[in-house]
């Protein structure tokens, strides 16, 4: 069964700077992966999704890699600001077969930026 | 605008009682989900459905069920027998299923209480 992990859990830096957050998965046969984004109390927002055939995918200050036979994922993000805080999640597709539809999500990283 | 509305954003609910979950596109998606948010937790998911008339169980069904009577609809009943709902519930959809390259976009999320 797919395991999707995150670490760390949380996460606090200055404004400013640049980080990196990490997302892991056991089941290297995946058809994608998706970054989403959470607000406290909200639903989430799409940020990247990779196919399995690329390395990664770029949206403004965020930048997202994945080495699938490796099992990880990285999200870059650039010069963060206080916007940024938020709960990061990534959630991978199984590549085929019953169940194809269904995300198995990580438990997130809450990102906090300070001023 | 289009969009994903959930309502109620807030439910509370006595021991015993059913109670249904709203969920509304007008994306003109095919597919639609509901996921369950525990605190400190990845998604899990309930049921989905392709098409309209169709649905799936996913991994935490029991103690829920839903209908598909419209493409754009897709209420969610949670029932007596689920023994801990409270919980954050959140709906998505999709512009198809299966292994493609689709996003899932989310709605706003409803939290349930059982009091």
């Amino acid at each position: 069964k797919q395991e999707v992990t995150q670490i760390p859990a949380a996460l606090s830096v200055p404004e400013g700077e640049n980080l990196v957050l990490n997302c892991s998965f056991t089941d290297s046969a995946i058809y994608n992966l998706q970054w989403f984004r959470q607000d406290p109390g909200k639903g989430l927002t799409s940020l990247l999704l990779i196919q399995s055939s690329q390395r990664e995918q770029t949206s403004g200050r965020l930048n997202a890699s994945l080495d699938k036979s490796s099992g990880r994922s990285t999200l870059y993000i650039a010069a963060s600001q206080p916007g940024d805080s938020a709960t990061y999640l990534c959630a991978v597709r199984p590549h085929s077969g019953a169940g194809s539809y269904q995300l198995t999500f990580g438990k997130g990283t809450k990102l906090s930026v300070i001023p | 605008d289009g969009g994903i509305t959930q309502s109620p954003k807030y439910l509370f609910r006595k021991e015993g009682q059913n109670v249904t979950l709203s969920c509304e596109q007008n994306l003109n998606h095919d597919a639609m989900y509901w996921y369950r948010q525990d605190p400190g937790q990845g998604l899990r998911l309930i049921y989905y459905s392709q098409i309209v008339n169709d649905f799936q169980k996913g991994d935490i069904a029991e103690g829920y069920s839903v209908s598909r009577e419209k493409k754009e609809s897709f209420p969610l009943t949670v029932t007596s027998a689920q023994k801990n709902p409270t919980a954050f519930y959140l709906c998505a959809s999709s512009v198809r299923q299966g292994p493609s390259t689709d996003t899932q976009y989310f709605g706003p999320g409803t939290r349930l209480t059982v009091l």
